[in-house]
Parts: structure tokens; C-alpha cells; sequence
């Protein structure tokens, strides 16, 4: 069957910590994966998008990796703060069935 | 401007009543989606309208029916939900569709919608 699934639904970290959230998906041959964040009760804001021939994005404090290989898109957040904490959503293009799927998410909380 | 306008931002309906949620964009964009999302799950697309003409219907029963008046313009038309149709409905929109580009989808806040 076809899914993808992100690590755990909920992750705690301290401050200052990286928060590394995964994306794992089976059956999709995806053009490209995005990242979106969603606050309690508003839409998704997207974050950062990486093709399927990119290893690494990064934009401030966030960084994406993209492997391929092993069918898992990585998700890191350097130096978390308390701002952060909100649910984390990949999405993927799948490029053999045109369709735009979601993931599980993750909710990231950060601890002061 | 790179806002999507969702209205309303809350509506309560009964089993029997007709509403429409409606959604704007003043991006430019020819793509326009509508998802649903159910508490703690990701969004699910229903509709997908590009150039101003449905190409995706995800199998969405009879009683949603998507409209697209305008390049800017996306309503969604409701009659005789079911109470579990209550969600947090999602409007977005995307330069051009997802399949042509690899593109960025804008979202609208949401219209939460409880069904009684």
C-alpha cells in the first residue's frame, strides 16, 4: 500500500536543541517533497521544498535532506526555540499517480 | 500579496441546510484545491480546479459541489452534510497546477465547519 508516515506524532525537545523530525514514504516516486508547518486551527505555511535530484536544502535554521534510497526525507530545526513548537506536514508529488499526498505530521513541542 | 482569503471562518449547519464556503486569491494563480482536515490528521484533497475547470474530483460524495465563477474565485457549495462532514475545510491555491511544476501550494486559514 501507499503511505507516508512521519516519525511520531508528537516530539519534545528542549530549547536550543535540534529537533529532527523524518518522513518516510513506500511506494511513491516522488518528483519533489515540501515541508509545511500548521499552527492549531490555520492552513499549512510551507517551509521548504527539495526535488528528487537534491541531497540538502537549507534556509536559516532549517535544513531538509533527501534520500532516495532510502525512500526518507530528514527534517532538522538548529537551535529550537518555544516558537517553534507547532505540527510539522510533508507532502510529497507523486510523478506516477499525480497525486499531492500529506503526511501524518508531527507535533513539535519546545520546552523553555 | 500572497494571501489566500477564506469565508467564513466558522459555520454551524444543520443536516438539511444549504451553505457555500468561499475562497479568493488575488495571486495570480490558476490552480485552486480544496482539502478537508479532520482533527489531528493531515489535509485530504477533494477538488482541484485549474484554469478555471475541475481536473481532480477525489471521489468527494455528491452533497460537496465545487465552483470556480473566476480565476480568483473558489466556492465550495454544501447541502445535506452528515455530521461527520464537521472538519476544518482548507482552500489553497499554486501558480499552476502541481503536475506542471514543481510549485508551492498558498493556504487559506480555514472555514471550521460543524454539522448538526
Amino acid at each position: 500500500s501507499q503511505k507516508i508516515e512521519q516519525n511520531s506524532e508528537a516530539l519534545n525537545i528542549q530549547e536550543g536543541k535540534t529537533a529532527t523530525l523524518t518522513c518516510n514514504y513506500t511506494n511513491y516516486s516522488p518528483a519533489y517533497l515540501q515541508w509545511y508547518r500548521q499552527d492549531p486551527g490555520r492552513g499549512p505555511v510551507f517551509l521548504l521544498l527539495i526535488r528528487e535530484n537534491e541531497k540538502e536544502k537549507r534556509k536559516e535554521r532549517l535544513k531538509v535532506t533527501f534520500d532516495t534510497t532510502l525512500k526518507q526525507s530528514l527534517f532538522h530545526i538548529t537551535a529550537s526555540q518555544p516558537a517553534d513548537s507547532a505540527t510539522y506536514l510533508c507532502a510529497l508529488f507523486d510523478s506516477g499517480t499525480y497525486k499531492y499526498i500529506f503526511g501524518t505530521g508531527t507535533r513539535l513541542k519546545v520546552l523553555a | 500579496d500572497t494571501e489566500v482569503t477564506q469565508t467564513p471562518k466558522h459555520l454551524v449547519m444543520g443536516m438539511t441546510n444549504k451553505k457555500s464556503l468561499k475562497c479568493e486569491q488575488h495571486m495570480g494563480h490558476r490552480a485552486m484545491y480544496w482539502y478537508k482536515q479532520k482533527a489531528k490528521k493531515p489535509p485530504e484533497l477533494m477538488f482541484v480546479y485549474s484554469y478555471e475547470k475541475l481536473s481532480i474530483n477525489e471521489s468527494v460524495p455528491s452533497r460537496f459541489s465545487p465552483e470556480c465563477p473566476n480565476s480568483s474565485l473558489l466556492n465550495l457549495h454544501l447541502h445535506a452534510l452528515q455530521p461527520e462532514d464537521s472538519a476544518l475545510y482548507l482552500c489553497a491555491s499554486s501558480q499552476v497546477p502541481l503536475w506542471q511544476k514543481q510549485e508551492t501550494q498558498y493556504f487559506g486559514p480555514g472555514t471550521r465547519l460543524l454539522v448538526l
